[in-house]
């Protein structure tokens, strides 16, 4: 069964900072990694995915690098802004058929403060 | 735009209370999913269903059932609610088909077991 290591699980970034969120998987049956964005009261949403014929995907001040030998992705935020204040998660395909069932990783919290 | 709607947002219901969770998409999505989410714990799996009358069991299967009779909705039921099934759920819907299809998801119901 697919696991997912999300690291770290909350990260407190000045506004104008650096933040960046690790995850880690084990084999998959393809190659798509997205991000999704959770704020307070709401369902998560898609942030940004990559699909990994490429090792990094940027979308304004969102990164994604990708390392497959490592098993490894994260998520960058350049130029933190408090309005980035969200729980953030990582996700990746099953290892076997099913493949809809993305597998997500445990979250982490950014607080961005002003 | 695109929607998923969990009819109730904030529950409290009794140990050993049968409790119905609604969750209605108006995308025709085929796949819909019903998720829970708890701190550390990230994002669960509880069952999937890929069309009409269809379902697989996802990672925490146990203690719930769910039902599909039409397309656009998808109800997940605890048969005798516990206490350890206190938590936020998450509904969600996506496409069918290709490797990475964009999941949707619901605002979440708050379920509280006393």
């Amino acid at each position: 069964q697919q696991q997912v290591k999300q690291s770290p699980q909350s990260l407190i970034v000045q506004k104008g900072g650096i933040s960046i969120i690790n995850c880690a998987y084990e084999n998959t049956a393809f190659d798509y990694f997205p991000w999704y964005q959770q704020f307070p009261g709401k369902g998560p949403a898609l942030l940004i995915a990559i699909r990994p014929d490429v090792s990094e995907k940027k979308e304004g001040r969102f990164t994604i690098s990708f390392n497959k030998s490592a098993k490894q992705f994260s998520l960058h935020i350049m130029d933190s802004q408090p309005g980035d204040s969200a729980t953030y998660f990582c996700a990746a395909p099953p290892i076997n058929t099913g493949f809809q069932k993305l597998v997500f990783g445990t979250g982490t919290r950014l607080l961005v403060s002003p | 735009d695109v929607k998923v709607t969990q009819s109730s947002r904030y529950l409290v219901k009794r140990t050993g209370e049968k409790v119905f969770l609604e969750c209605v998409q108006d995308m025709d999505h085929e796949n819909m999913f019903w998720y829970r989410q708890d701190p550390g714990l990230g994002l669960r799996l509880i069952y999937f269903s890929y069309d009409v009358k269809m379902k697989e069991k996802g990672d925490i299967p146990e203690g719930y059932s769910v039902s599909r009779e039409k397309k656009e909705r998808f109800s997940l039921i605890l048969e005798s609610a516990s206490t350890n099934q206190t938590s936020m759920y998450l509904c969600a819907s996506s496409l069918r088909g290709g490797q990475g299809n964009t999941i949707y998801f619901g605002e979440g119901s708050w379920l509280t077991v006393v």
